[in-house]
């Protein structure tokens, strides 16, 4: 089982900083398995980022993917209000149970 | 555009079985998997199972093997998840959604609330 490990557990930070969030895998992982999601109290997840480094369709520029082998990144570069909130990686490994894993979240709040 | 819109919520007994609707539109139902996704309050995410639209066929994380059943109308494009022999411990809110090649979530639905309770 590949088991994803973010961290920090929690990120403070204020509005037009910079966050970067990181996800270690327990094993080497191709890359493009790797996927980012937000996820705002009461709402359903939003994917962010896929393929390691591609961008959903809507998603601002200011949220890049980044990382190899066992250590992967999202980053934001200028923090706008609305981006506090908890963010997961995911990865799908083929022939492996389970097929998907999530990361156990980061929660990115205001400072 | 892509929607994928669930039943309400539901409130069952321990022992009792629950099933989930999604109805999906917007897009072809049978060209892309569908899973499901659970997540406890003030939890992260856990993924459940997939379902291949298409042929039915069907793939569950070992947690759930034997309790879950996840079935769809093609007619209707709607997927189904149902659980059963619940417990305090399935009291989650559950997700569907569709998955995209390489194996990401591209779309969600609003998610269904199921509490268990005596």
């Amino acid at each position: 089982e590949v088991v994803l490990t973010q961290s920090p557990g929690t990120l403070s930070l204020s509005p037009g900083e910079r966050a970067t969030l990181s996800c270690r895998a327990s094993q080497s992982l191709k890359s493009t398995c790797l996927a980012w999601y937000q996820q705002r109290p009461g709402q359903a997840p939003r994917l962010l980022i896929y393929g390691g480094t591609s961008r959903a369709t809507g998603i601002p520029d200011r949220f890049s993917g980044s990382g190899s082998g066992t250590d992967f990144t999202l980053t934001i570069s200028r923090l706008e209000p609305e981006d506090f909130a908890v963010y997961y990686c995911q990865c799908q490994q083929y022939g492996v149970s389970p097929l998907y894993t999530f990361g156990q979240g980061t929660k990115l709040e205001i400072k | 555009q892509v929607q994928l819109v669930q039943s309400g919520a539901e409130v069952k007994e321990p022992g009792a079985s629950v099933k989930v609707a999604c109805k999906t539109s917007g897009y072809t139902f049978t060209r892309y998997d569908i899973s499901w996704v659970r997540q406890a309050t003030g939890h992260g995410l856990e993924w459940m199972g997939w379902m291949n639209p298409n042929s039915g066929d069907t793939g569950y994380t070992e947690k759930f093997q034997g309790r879950v059943s996840m079935t769809r109308n093609t007619s209707i494009g709607t997927a189904y998840m149902e659980l059963t022999s619940l417990t305090s411990e399935d009291t989650a809110v559950y997700y569907c959604s569709r998955t995209s090649s390489p194996g990401f979530f591209e779309f969600w639905g609003q998610g269904t609330l199921v509490t268990v309770s005596s």
